[in-house]
């Protein structure tokens, strides 16, 4: 099985500031993709960023980009200018054809925004 | 589109009851997921149907467990009889999934299922 791992269960950052959260990832494969979703308070779970595998260009969602390292198994998803709207846990997924349709969580990670 | 839609939002019900999840995908997406969230065990996958066909059914805790898409647009996740264990968020998801193309889940809001 696939595992994806995110290593800080718990982050704050100040308002405005910026914040990266880690995610790892084990597989053999080469074509797979990756995604970072947001579940604030209310529990309703929300895509924030998509990136293909087979492209070298992070892919970037407003305030919302990431960090993806093929080589090291790292896709790491970073917030700029950070708003207590951010506040939430994150979960890193991932994605294969080996996979069928089924996507692999993360534990997630608790972001904290600090007023 | 309305997204995918949970019914009820909150279940709470006696040990050795019949619970029955509702599910309603979006229109066009032919993946549709059951997940369960847990403090424990985070999100866990149940079942999955692809073009309403029950594709993988190994995440299904046990025969208490059961779920039926009868068709494109709705899905239930069936458990009798509940027991305390059982309390979690479940969640259903739908995609559009072509060969290795993904977009994503859209999830619905979830139900959090309470059993005392």
């Amino acid at each position: 099985a696939q595992t994806v791992t995110q290593s800080q269960p718990e982050m704050s950052v100040q308002e405005a500031e910026t914040v990266t959260l880690s995610c790892t990832y084990d597989t053999s494969e080469s074509d797979y993709y990756l995604f970072w979703y947001k579940q604030p308070p209310s529990r309703q779970m929300i895509l924030v960023i998509r990136q293909e595998a087979y492209k070298q260009q992070n892919a970037t969602e407003n305030r919302f980009s990431v960090n993806f390292q093929k080589a090291a198994k790292s896709f790491s998803l970073k917030i700029s200018d950070s708003q207590l709207g951010d506040a939430a846990m994150y979960f890193c997924a991932y994605r294969s054809e080996s996979t069928g349709n089924q996507f692999y969580f993360g534990t997630g990670t608790s972001l904290t925004v600090i007023p | 589109d309305a997204g995918v839609i949970q019914s009820p939002r909150h279940e709470v019900t006696e040990m050795g009851q019949e619970v029955t999840l509702r599910c309603k995908p979006i229109s066009g997406h032919n993946s549709l997921f059951w997940y369960r969230q847990t403090m424990m065990r985070g999100l866990e996958l149940l079942i999955y149907f692809n073009n309403n066909v029950p594709i993988d059914d190994s995440g299904m805790p046990e025969d208490r467990f059961s779920a039926k898409m009868p068709n494109a647009s709705f899905s239930t996740l069936k458990i009798q009889p509940s027991e305390p264990r059982d309390s979690a968020v479940y969640f259903c998801a739908s995609s559009f999934e072509q060969g290795l193309s993904s977009y994503g889940y859209t999830f619905g809001s979830g139900t959090r299922l309470t059993v005392v």
